[in-house]
C-alpha cells in the first residue's frame, strides 16, 4: 500500500524566514513524487516532482529514499507562497495519485 | 486553453436528493480523473475514465455513486440519495494520455453540502 504524510497540519513563518513543508511516504516500489500547490480555493497546481530535478517559485525538493523523504524548502519565503502544499506519490498505477492531507502555509508580514 | 473546467463550483442539496456534477476536460484530453476531498483529509482517488470507459473505479463507493464519460460532452460524477457525509469537495482531473501527475492537469473544484 502506497501512503502520504505530511505531519504539519499548519505552518506559519515570517516573511524573508526559511521553510521546509515535512513529507515522508510509504511505497515498495519506485514512487514518483510530486509538489501541488492550491491557492485560496483555486484549482490543484503543479509545483515540481522529484524527477526534474527543478526550482520552481525557489522552491525545491529532494528525494531521500533512505529516509522515504521528499521535503519542500525555500531559503526566503514570500507573502505570496501562503497557500495549501500536498505532497503527492504516483507508484505503479502511474495515473493514479496518492496524497497527503496537506500543510497550510502562512506567511506573516 | 480554458482548463479544465468543473461546474457547479457550490452546489448544495437536501439527504435524499441527487447531486451531478460535471467536469469538462482540458480540449484535447480524453482522459478524466475523478477525486474526493472530504473535510481534513487529502484528495482520494474515486475514478478514471476515458471516452466511454471506466478504466478504474476501485476508488468509487460501492453504491450510489456514478461516473460517466460520453461520446460527447462532459463527464458527470452523480451521486444518489445524498448523505451528509458526501459533503466534501471534487475535484475532476484531465490528461492527453495516460500517464502519471506531471501532466494531470486539475479543475478548480466542486463543493457539495449536504444539509
Amino acid at each position: 500500500a502506497q501512503r502520504v504524510t505530511q505531519p504539519e497540519k499548519l505552518l506559519s513563518v515570517f516573511k524573508g524566514a526559511p521553510v521546509e513543508l515535512k513529507c515522508n511516504y510509504s511505497y515498495s516500489g519506485s514512487p514518483e513524487l510530486f509538489w501541488y500547490v492550491q491557492y485560496s480555493r483555486q484549482r490543484l497546481q503543479l509545483l515540481l516532482r522529484h524527477i526534474s530535478r527543478e526550482s520552481i517559485k525557489g522552491f525545491t525538493a529532494d528525494l531521500n529514499k533512505g529516509e522515504t523523504s521528499f521535503h519542500l524548502k525555500k531559503p526566503f519565503a514570500q507573502e505570496e507562497d501562503s497557500a495549501m502544499y500536498y505532497c503527492a506519490l504516483s507508484g505503479g498505477s502511474n495515473y493514479k495519485l496518492t496524497f497527503g492531507k496537506g500543510t497550510l502555509l502562512t506567511v506573516n508580514p | 486553453n480554458a482548463g479544465v473546467m468543473q461546474n457547479p463550483r457550490h452546489l448544495v442539496r437536501r439527504r435524499g436528493q441527487e447531486a451531478r456534477l460535471r467536469c469538462s476536460p482540458m480540449k484535447g484530453h480524453s482522459h478524466v480523473y475523478w477525486y474526493r476531498q472530504l473535510p481534513e483529509e487529502g484528495l482520494k482517488f474515486m475514478v478514471y475514465l476515458q471516452k466511454e470507459n471506466i478504466i478504474d473505479e476501485s476508488g468509487m463507493p460501492k453504491e450510489r455513486f456514478s461516473a460517466e464519460f460520453p461520446k460527447e460532452g462532459p463527464s458527470i460524477l452523480r451521486i444518489q440519495q445524498v448523505v451528509r457525509g458526501d459533503s466534501a469537495a471534487y475535484f475532476c482531473a484531465s490528461s492527453p494520455y495516460r500517464v502519471s501527475g506531471n501532466t494531470i492537469y486539475f479543475g478548480e473544484g466542486s463543493w457539495l453540502t449536504v444539509v
